[in-house]
């Protein structure tokens, strides 16, 4: 099993439509998660940090469930402007390396 | 307040040649992380270094390739040569000191072997 896991997708979203993403973790000892987004040849930027609270950032909206050992990103309203691969990215306890998913390809369309 | 940056942005090479990346941090950030990413595929971790220090080079192939951060100057990615499948994007992020900290990352190299 991947250490990070991520359904590539692509999602193809009307604008307006609200999508979510999963990613999977294997490490139960991970403790910190984060989205980032990617376009097109462009570097990742970090959308937003995961909490065990969740974290709610306008219209995206991220969770963290343990048990199962997930996170969730959230988007409503979608914009055009939202079309990008979005990465999840695990920490996992004690390591100083992020382990990346493969990202998520979301295509919101008009 | 300068992001990280890279240079070359674009560099060509052909099969045998040396290839040098640059990264300059983040002010203020005294922790560098190397990454390749190929062509439909996510980041793959190479190198973390501080200055002067090499924290975690298992992600880098054990022979042609190379990493510094010196106490002055960028850190320096260096793959002697290269082959084709060198050809990829190698992005470089840096982070403040800790476990969880989060990652800048700059513009990214193409490097492109012939």
């Amino acid at each position: 099993r991947k250490e990070v896991e991520q359904d590539p997708g692509p999602f193809n979203v009307p604008e307006g439509a609200t999508v979510a993403f999963n990613c999977t973790y294997s490490n139960s000892a991970s403790q910190s998660f984060f989205w980032y987004r990617q376009d097109c040849r462009k570097e990742p930027k970090l959308l937003m940090s995961v909490y065990s609270s969740g974290n709610e950032d306008g219209r995206f909206t991220a969770q963290l469930n343990r048990a199962s050992q997930y996170i969730s990103l959230l988007i409503r309203d979608s914009k055009l402007s939202d079309s990008a691969t979005y990465l999840c990215v695990v920490n996992s306890g004690g390591s100083y390396i992020p382990t990346f998913g493969r990202g998520t390809s979301l295509i919101v369309h008009p | 307040n300068a992001g990280v940056m890279q240079n070359p942005r674009h560099l060509v090479r052909r099969r045998g040649q040396e290839a040098r990346l640059r990264c300059s941090p983040m002010k203020g950030h005294s922790h560098v992380y190397w990454y390749r990413q190929l062509p439909e595929e996510g980041l793959k971790f190479m190198v973390y270094l501080q200055k002067e220090n090499i924290i975690d080079e298992s992600g880098m192939p054990k022979e042609r390739f190379s990493a510094e951060f010196p106490k002055e100057g960028p850190s320096i990615l260096r793959i002697q040569q290269v082959v084709r499948g060198d050809s990829a994007a190698y992005f470089c992020a840096s982070s403040q000191p800790g476990l969880a900290n989060e990652q800048f990352f700059g513009p990214g190299t193409r490097l492109t072997v012939l």
